[in-house]
């Protein structure tokens, strides 16, 4: 069956500007996570959906970072007025159920680069 | 320090070695305990879980020691293609999976 989807998979804009990241995850997943990988780097946590609720906005780094999820499916994560740290690769992974004992299935990424 | 701690590496291994990697973890109420695999610029994909009684699945072996808040991830006979970035994963009391920042494994001819 289809994978988690990422949209798009590269974007380079321009420090200020804003940017909105999409994950499609695998169907009947309720679970959604966004993390952030900068290079060579682990992965950063930002924020973790089940259903369209967000119990943990804890690893958001800023209040620029903002997410969304409609429907128990799609997600969209903004960042506003996008600063050069900010470049990275955005990872979005689902799985079943929000317990921790199922496994995570990764989307491809965007690559986000602010110039 | 960081809650879930790894030897960045990288590790260079001939064809066939054995190796081992370690991962402490610092939150001794962690749950369940996985390994992901990310080759460069792809995403993390699930290896194995790892449980209490330890865990083997071809090649791969992997251990968790509570007590010592530690697990392992053995591998026997390694290949070329097992060059990739090894993640260890905890589950936190709040059912979150934080991530090692990785072990970086080269596998040589």
């Amino acid at each position: 069956g289809a994978g988690v989807s990422q949209s798009p998979s590269n974007k380079v804009t321009e420090k200020g500007k804003d940017v909105e990241l999409r994950c499609d995850p695998i169907s009947g997943h309720t679970a959604l996570y966004w993390y952030r990988q900068s290079l060579g780097q682990g992965l950063e946590f930002l924020i973790y959906f089940q259903g369209n609720s967000a119990p943990d906005k804890s690893g958001l780094p800023s209040d620029r970072f903002s997410a969304e999820r409609t429907g128990g499916s799609v997600s969209t994560l903004t960042i506003q007025r996008t600063q050069q740290e900010d470049s990275a690769v955005y990872l979005c992974a689902s799985s079943l159920t929000g317990t921790g004992t199922y496994e995570q299935y990764f989307g491809p990424g965007t690559r986000l680069t602010v110039t | 320090r960081k809650e879930v701690e790894q030897d960045p590496g990288p590790f260079n291994v001939p064809e066939g070695a054995t190796v081992a990697f370690n991962c402490t973890y610092s939150n001794s109420a962690s749950q369940s305990f996985f390994w992901y695999r990310q080759d460069c610029r792809k995403e993390p994909k699930l290896l194995m879980s790892v449980y209490s009684s330890g865990n083997e699945d071809g090649r791969f072996t992997a251990q968790l020691n509570r007590a010592s808040q530690y697990i392992s991830l053995l591998i026997r006979d390694s290949k070329l293609s097992d060059s990739a970035t090894y993640l260890c994963v905890v589950t936190n009391a709040g059912n979150m999976l934080t991530f090692g920042g990785g072990t970086r494994l080269m596998v040589k001819p």
